[in-house]
């Protein structure tokens, strides 16, 4: 069935280094595909998207990574702030209803100062 | 203005109760989105309309009904809701189906 998923449920990481988050989804289908942070109390917030015709695009301290054949997406965050700290969610876009979006279960990232 | 504006932001509620959530946007988005979040978990999509008609409805129990009055705005009447339905309820909306979604900062509900 269509799931979305991360490999690391929590990440530690030290200020100023570079952060990976992983997911990985099983729905060959899925053509457009979303990281969003939530902070504590917030809504999720976008950060960066990508389509299935693309394998990598930068935003400012991010890149999203799309291995289409191993169907993986990653997000590196440059820097790493304490402000980056909050739970990202992937989420992803099926060609089969486009008004479906499905998260992933979310990676907690918490900077160390 | 690219909010997505929600209320109210905390509900208490009896399982009697009716109450309905608000969610209401201005940037002339097409798709609008009701999910539902338990602590630590993803947000679960409950319906999704599109141009003012349901689209989606994720076999949601029926004691929860969405009405999209117009564009701008989504609503979501409770009625006779269980301890289990509490949550924080997220609001989104996008310019089309298949675009980012820009959520409200929610409605935490609490069932008693």
């Amino acid at each position: 069935g269509e799931s979305v998923g991360l490999h690391l449920p929590t990440l530690s990481v030290q200020e100023g280094d570079n952060s990976i988050i992983n997911c990985a989804y099983s729905n060959s289908a899925s053509d457009y595909f979303i990281w969003y942070k939530q902070e504590s109390g917030k809504g999720p917030q976008f950060i960066i998207d990508i389509r299935s015709n693309m394998d990598k695009r930068q935003g400012q301290r991010v890149t999203v990574l799309l291995n289409k054949t191993v169907k993986h997406l990653s997000l590196q965050i440059a820097a790493t702030q304490p402000g980056d700290s909050a739970v990202y969610f992937c989420a992803e876009n099926t060609k089969t209803s486009y008004d479906k979006v499905i998260f992933g279960p979310g990676t907690s990232l918490s900077v160390i100062p | 203005d690219t909010e997505v504006t929600q209320t109210p932001k905390h509900l208490v509620m009896g399982m009697t109760n009716k109450k309905s959530l608000k969610c209401e946007q201005h940037m002339g988005h097409r798709a609008m989105y009701w999910y539902k979040q338990k602590a630590k978990k993803p947000p679960e999509l409950m319906f999704v309309y599109s141009y003012e008609k349901l689209s989606i409805n994720e076999s949601v129990p029926s004691r929860f009904s969405p009405e999209c009055p117009n564009s701008s705005l989504l609503n979501l009447h409770l009625h006779a809701l269980q301890p289990e339905d509490s949550a924080l309820y997220l609001c989104a909306s996008s310019r089309t189906g298949s675009e980012k979604l820009f959520f409200g900062s929610g409605t935490q509900l609490s069932v008693l």
